[in-house]
């Protein structure tokens, strides 16, 4: 039990183009999502997390206009990055917590984003 | 704030060699702690974890114990294989911080040779 999903794991666009991510926990009500960006060879830096219909909290130093996440099911999020600049190549991990798994987050595989 | 401290790495180990990564933390209230491995390319997967004092967490032949005292949750295995190559990360969580906030240390890079 307790699976995370992320769509695609691995993608590569453009300059200048959105590119939208999606975070899925396939056997539990995920109600709090977090998304993670981490470097090569670093830890994970949180981004930003978001509870199932309410805004996301966003972490000093991200922009929110630039990372726009959504969560708007029990079992569904997404973090859309816009107008991708190769800055912004990176490892992108969800995780997800539920009302029951107390003070434990489920973490996703990753997407890899590579911004030409 | 919270905090966590890993010993930095890379950590390289001959097969059946015993492991010890250190792993020390402050924090304001009373976290549960947490190790997650993460093999290359990857995503986090936990390898174990204790939510009070003097706790031992274990998982495939990995475990820690929570040190109130030292601030500790060490991990340690007593014979390493070359399939437990990857980066692991100490992490706690707040008690009572609302939804389960993760604060992770920086990974240790376990590289075990044959």
């Amino acid at each position: 039990g307790a699976v995370v999903s992320q769509h695609p794991s691995w993608v590569i666009c453009k300059s200048g183009t959105s590119v939208k991510i999606e975070c899925r926990s396939l056997d539990f009500q995920a109600t709090t999502m977090f998304w993670y960006r981490q470097f090569p060879k670093q830890s994970l830096m949180l981004m930003a997390t978001s509870n199932e219909g309410s805004k996301a909290t966003y972490e000093q130093g991200v922009e929110k206009d630039k990372f726009l996440i959504n969560h708007a099911s029990l079992t569904l999020s997404t973090l859309t990055v816009t107008s991708a600049h190769p800055e912004d190549s990176s490892f992108y991990i969800c995780s997800a917590s539920g009302s029951s798994s107390y003070n434990e987050q489920f973490f996703g595989p990753g997407t890899r984003l590579t911004v030409l | 704030g919270d905090s966590v401290t890993q010993m930095e790495g890379p950590v390289t180990l001959s097969e059946e060699a015993f492991l010890t990564i250190n792993c020390t933390y402050t924090a304001t209230g009373y976290p549960s702690l947490f190790w997650y491995v993460q093999y290359p390319g990857e995503g986090l997967q936990l390898l174990l974890k204790a939510t009070k004092a003097d706790d031992k967490g274990s998982n495939k032949g990995f475990e820690a114990t929570y040190r109130k005292e030292t601030t500790s949750f060490h991990l340690e295995k007593g014979s390493v294989q070359v399939s437990d190559s990857a980066v692991y990360f100490c992490a706690l969580s707040e008690s009572n911080n609302a939804g389960n906030m993760l604060t992770f240390g920086g990974g240790t890079r376990l590289m075990v040779k044959p």
